[in-house]
């Protein structure tokens, strides 16, 4: 089955910087790779997804990256603000004609704003 | 509209009890899913289903049995809770395992 792995576990960037999360995945049929942003005691949400068919999006301060050759796929946040701090976790989806499309999660990031 | 809709918050079980974690959506979505949340190990799929009848096992079935017997409602049944189900379980919907899933609010689970 499919592996994803995410690096690093913790990230701290001063208020303003950017901050960049990795992730790799193992099965080349993967085809969606979501990111979701969960906030203390709260559940995941949805922030910028991207398919396999494009090397990259952006959506205001946030960018994913996708390398299909090299199966990794970044997500870049600019001029980060306190309200950045939260755990964010990569996915890898794959799609197939049987219905049979399961998400793979990364193990998350625990990005800390410091002011 | 209250997407999805997880109950309970939380639950403290006796080792060997049963339970039944409940979930269910108004989004007229296919495909369901539960997952469990531990420290350092992300989401982890347990069971998924892709439309009324049907479920599938994911990454870590056992111990956890499903059914999906209308569109809205997926509940999710552990037979005989042992500590090592202590967790953090959450149920999602989207329209399919490729497009955004919504997840509810969670059910924090202890096991004595």
């Amino acid at each position: 089955g499919e592996n994803v792995e995410q690096h690093p576990s913790t990230l701290s960037v001063q208020e303003g910087d950017s901050a960049v999360i990795k992730c790799t995945y193992s099965d080349s049929a993967s085809n969606y790779f979501p990111w979701y942003k969960q906030e203390l005691g709260k559940r995941p949400q949805l922030i910028i997804d991207i398919r396999s068919n494009v090397g990259e999006k952006k959506d205001q301060r946030i960018a994913v990256t996708l390398n299909k050759t090299a199966k990794h796929f970044s997500l870049h946040i600019t001029e980060t603000q306190p309200e950045d701090s939260a755990v964010y976790f990569c996915a890898a989806g794959t799609a197939s004609n049987f219905g049979n499309e399961k998400l793979t999660f990364g193990t998350g990031t625990r990005l800390t704003i410091i002011p | 509209n209250a997407g999805v809709t997880q109950t309970p918050k939380f639950q403290v079980l006796k080792t060997g009890q049963s339970m039944t974690l409940q979930c269910a959506q108004d989004m007229n979505h296919e495909y369901m899913s539960w997952y469990r949340q531990d420290p350092g190990m992300g989401l982890r799929l347990i069971h998924y289903s892709v439309g009324a009848g049907i479920t599938d096992q994911g990454e870590v079935p056992n111990g956890y049995n499903v059914s999906r017997s209308t569109t809205e409602d997926f509940p999710l049944r552990l037979l005989s809770a042992a500590p090592s189900q202590t967790s953090v379980y959450f149920c999602a919907s989207s329209y399919s395992g490729t497009t955004e899933a919504f997840f509810g609010q969670g059910t924090r689970l202890t096991v004595v």
